[in-house]
């Protein structure tokens, strides 16, 4: 079945650091990607997609490339921010599917 | 524009009893998914459903059960509680055809509390 690996349950950067927020997947599809982001009593909210490999997906200094090479799709952002603090999950949807599949998400912990 | 609204926000129920949670999709969206997401972890896929159907279920038992209405909007059903069943219960709508990938919006979740 569909699987998707965040290795950091937490990461803690200061304000201005840069970030990479791993994610791995493993599918037998050709998937749609996902970075969804999570406050305190919301539900997950699209954060950036990409569709095909060598997709890029970008949302306020954020990206996440689609490696299919590498099974990979990495957040990342130069400068992160004290608002940018809340738990991200990378989620994929098999070709044809009509569920998605979430990793166990990051907190990011943004220190001013 | 409405988003994806839930009632209740909190219920607290006793281990054997059941519960019913209600979802109401964004405008214009005719398929609802529900999601299970225990404390710490990542969201997981319950049921789907389009055009009033059942489309396609993850790995649950049959005490979990759903319904969607023709103004597409759904309800999950939960027999015979247990203690793990204690989640946050999210519900998702989007725009698509059965088997396509799709943008799913979520709502902001019932927290269910099994004692």
């Amino acid at each position: 079945g569909d699987s998707v690996v965040q290795t950091e349950g937490q990461v803690l950067p200061s304000e201005g650091d840069s970030l990479i927020v791993n994610c791995s997947y493993e599918t037998t599809q050709y998937p749609s990607l996902f970075w969804y982001v999570q406050y305190p009593g919301e539900g997950p909210q699209l954060h950036l997609k990409a569709m095909k490999a060598n997709d890029k997906g970008r949302n306020k200094g954020f990206e996440a490339m689609y490696r299919k090479e590498t099974t990979s799709f990495h957040l990342e952002k130069d400068s992160v921010q004290e608002s940018d603090s809340a738990v991200y999950f990378c989620a994929l949807s098999g070709a044809g599917s009509y569920q998605l599949t979430f990793g166990k998400g990051t907190k990011l912990s943004v220190i001013p | 524009e409405t988003g994806v609204t839930q009632s209740p926000t909190h219920l607290i129920k006793t281990r054997g009893q059941q519960v019913t949670l209600r979802c109401s999709s964004q405008s214009g969206h005719n398929t609802v998914s529900w999601y299970q997401q225990a404390l710490g972890q990542g969201p997981q896929f319950i049921f789907q459903y389009y055009r009033e159907e059942e489309n396609g279920r993850g790995n649950f038992p049959p005490r979990f059960s759903g319904l969607q209405f023709p103004n597409y909007s759904s309800e999950l059903n939960v027999n015979a509680l247990e203690l793990d069943d204690s989640a946050l219960y999210l519900c998702a709508s989007s725009q698509g055809l059965a088997g396509e990938s799709y943008e799913q919006y979520f709502g902001p979740g019932t927290r269910l509390t099994v004692t």
